[in-house]
């Protein structure tokens, strides 16, 4: 079974450092990333989403992928309380057996992140 | 306003009772999603549509039924809830598969007593 990995947490960072957010996955063959924020009681939202190795900035948000360590994170700098909710990572792959061409969104089950002012 | 509009907002059902959860999108997106959310266990794939007369299991159908007639709609029916069925309901479409973004509608919490 492809799974993708998130510590729980929470992680609880003081207001203006950096929050350092990791996902692991199995599915070597995994080719799109995305990061999505949750706020309690909301939908998830899209941050970010990355498909190549290396860095990418958006703001205060910069996304890292590494497909060799199977392995993708998102930091957040400068943080803001209002910084403060569930972050879901995702990982998409090809689904099923040769043939099809089913791609499969799998959801990380979250790091809650805490913002202290 | 573009976007995913789910109904009901929330709806407590007694068990045995069929309820069918509306979503609408008018983005004119080919893919649409539907995810459970469970305290503990993150969000999990009910069923799927990569284009209209389409459709696709995910990784929890049992007990869930969808359709999809057109582009604009895909509604998930519970044809005989019970408790376990519990749980917030999300919409989500995007502009191809799945690796194109997922736009989420505000979610549907359904209580099955």
């Amino acid at each position: 079974q492809k799974e993708v990995e998130q510590n729980s947490g929470p992680l609880s960072v003081p207001e203006g450092a950096i929050a350092s957010l990791n996902c692991t996955y199995s599915d070597r063959g995994s080719q799109s990333f995305f990061w999505y924020r949750q706020y309690s009681g909301k939908s998830p939202e899209l941050i970010m989403f990355i498909y190549s190795n290396g860095d990418k900035e958006d703001g205060r948000f910069t996304a890292q992928l590494n497909k060799a360590s199977q392995y993708v994170s998102l930091l957040i700098r400068d943080s803001q309380p209002s910084d403060s909710a569930t972050y879901l990572c995702a990982v998409c792959g090809l689904h099923g057996s040769s043939g099809g061409s089913n791609y499969k969104l799998t959801f990380g089950k979250g790091t809650l992140l805490t913002v202290n002012p | 306003i573009a976007g995913i509009t789910q109904a009901p907002t929330s709806q407590i059902l007694a068990a045995g009772r069929r309820m069918t959860l509306r979503c609408t999108q008018d983005m004119r997106h080919n893919a649409m999603y539907w995810y459970r959310q469970d305290l503990g266990l993150g969000l999990r794939l009910i069923h799927y549509s990569n284009t209209a007369g389409t459709t696709g299991k995910g990784e929890v159908p049992d007990g869930y039924s969808v359709s999809r007639a057109n582009t604009d709609d895909f509604p998930l029916t519970l044809a005989s809830a019970v408790p376990s069925q519990t749980s917030v309901y999300f919409c989500a479409s995007a502009p191809g598969p799945a690796t194109s973004p997922l736009h989420f509608g505000n979610g549907t919490r359904l209580t099955v007593t």
